[in-house]
């Protein structure tokens, strides 16, 4: 019964191919979001979207592409891997939209993305 | 810009306290957070406080809030070898009903020595 799980841990792949990782949340939470954290465990947000619609846009590479099929579910794909694209990326969910009240965060467990 | 800074490292014996220190920029931040990571995974909400309280306890941690400093710290009493992790600080800056999302410090490394 995992809150909010993604899919999968572990990703090995080689530079310039396609790649998704997974995301679905069960608690009922109107909004996703994905960060990236980075080898110096530095954590910041990418994407996040609410009932299906995106509401955060940080500066990503438009490589990165999130889709939203409904409000559970949250995918990251990524065009074009590059070396400086190996992190860990975490999904996460909240009850609310962020900066409108106590939006408490609810992570999963990572996705370790490793481009050779 | 927003920031939150937090040092890098802590290292303490175990039944000793920690404290573990922040300080953020933006005052209009609500909510104050505290969030825990394990080696290998997600992060974890540890606790919270509302801006305009001073101090939250909740059984081995102690939360801490200067707002006319911007200084959040955290307190753990009688820490053991299962509080090693990494601890990060969050704020949730209001941008005057924009959206906003949360800003994490850098996070700070806690070992426990047994």
């Amino acid at each position: 019964d995992t809150a909010v799980s993604q899919t999968p841990k572990y990703l090995v792949t080689q530079m310039g191919n396609d790649k998704s990782i997974k995301c679905e949340q069960n608690l009922g939470h109107d909004t996703m979001y994905w960060y990236k954290q980075d080898s110096k465990k530095f954590l910041k947000i990418m994407f996040s979207y609410n009932n299906k619609e995106l509401i955060i846009n940080e500066t990503v590479p438009n490589r990165f592409s999130p889709k939203s099929p409904d409000k559970a579910h949250l995918n990251l794909h990524i065009n074009s891997l590059e070396l400086g694209d190996s992190a860990v990326y975490f999904c996460a969910s909240s009850l609310t939209v962020p900066g409108t009240t106590n939006e408490k965060l609810f992570f999963g467990s990572g996705t370790q993305l490793s481009v050779l | 810009g927003e920031d939150v800074e937090q040092s890098l490292f802590l290292s303490v014996r175990e039944g000793d306290s920690s404290v573990i220190n922040c300080t953020y920029t933006d005052s209009s931040s609500t909510y104050l957070y505290w969030y825990k990571q394990e080696p290998g995974a997600g992060l974890q909400l540890l606790t919270y406080i509302f801006s305009n309280m001073d101090m939250k306890q909740d059984q081995r941690l102690t939360v801490l809030l200067n707002k006319k400093d911007k200084h959040l710290s955290l307190r753990i009493a009688d820490t053991q070898t299962g509080d090693s992790a990494i601890y990060f600080c969050a704020e949730s800056p209001n941008y005057g009903g924009s959206q906003g999302n949360l800003i994490f410090g850098k996070g700070t490394k806690l070992s426990v020595k047994p």
